[in-house]
């Protein structure tokens, strides 16, 4: 196993146009954590799944953000109509119950 | 509402020199506390995890301690190289959610 793996690494999109980027977590893992990081500051919580279960969500993810996790595997998060203050990096990160977490590479959203 | 604050929000030292960051949260609630290292423009390293039972946890260079009561942790980092050079990130883990600080601007001169 090679960790938690986000694809892809760099995207760059039009305002107005839809993304969706993907997260691979560790393969015994049963939690999966989305957050969102900006220049100089810490990374800012999105949501999390338990399984296939999403079992919060932050008052961040507005109405254009979703996130799936189907069959408790991999997840994808999707951004509806960008906007230049969605660019930043989304991290992905998974863990076992209470356990250490491991975070992917991230995946860096410009919006221009 | 669990918040995280690191001091310094940076640091510079001379190649060699021991230094302590700290982190300090405001519920003491927690399930465990965890170190991680960011490089620019990269992802998180896991450095050291300590769970809500434990007092410290060394790994090489490194030693976090814990002392859940005053809502505070610090990890030292001994003989530092510039290698050591980074971002690093305290989070605590309450209610299956992970929350962060901002962050300590780590620069270690050659």
């Amino acid at each position: 196993d090679t960790g938690v793996s986000q694809n892809p690494r760099h995207k760059i999109t039009k305002r107005g146009q839809n993304v969706t980027f993907r997260c691979d977590p560790i393969s015994e893992h049963n939690r999966l954590y989305w957050y969102r990081q900006t220049l100089g500051q810490g990374p800012e919580f999105l949501t999390y799944f338990q399984n296939e279960a999403q079992l919060e969500k932050s008052r961040l993810l507005s109405d254009r953000f979703s996130a799936e996790r189907p069959k408790g595997s991999f997840s994808t998060l999707e951004i509806q109509r960008t906007e230049q203050g969605d660019s930043a990096m989304y991290l992905c990160a998974s863990s076992s119950t209470g356990v250490e977490a491991f975070f992917g590479q991230g995946t860096r959203l410009t919006v221009v | 509402k669990q918040e995280v604050t690191q001091i310094p929000a940076a640091l510079s030292v001379p190649e060699g020199e021991n230094l302590v960051l700290n982190c300090s949260f405001t519920d003491s609630a927690i399930y465990n506390l965890q170190w991680f290292r960011q490089d620019p423009g990269k992802g998180l390293t896991s450095l050291l995890l300590i769970q809500s039972s434990q007092r410290e946890q060394t790994s090489g260079r490194l030693n976090a301690s814990l002392d859940k009561s005053s809502g505070r942790s610090t990890l030292y980092i001994a003989a530092s190289q510039p290698g050591d050079s980074a971002t690093y990130l305290c989070a605590v883990n309450r209610d299956d959610k992970i929350i962060f600080g901002k962050g300590t601007r780590l620069h270690i001169l050659p």
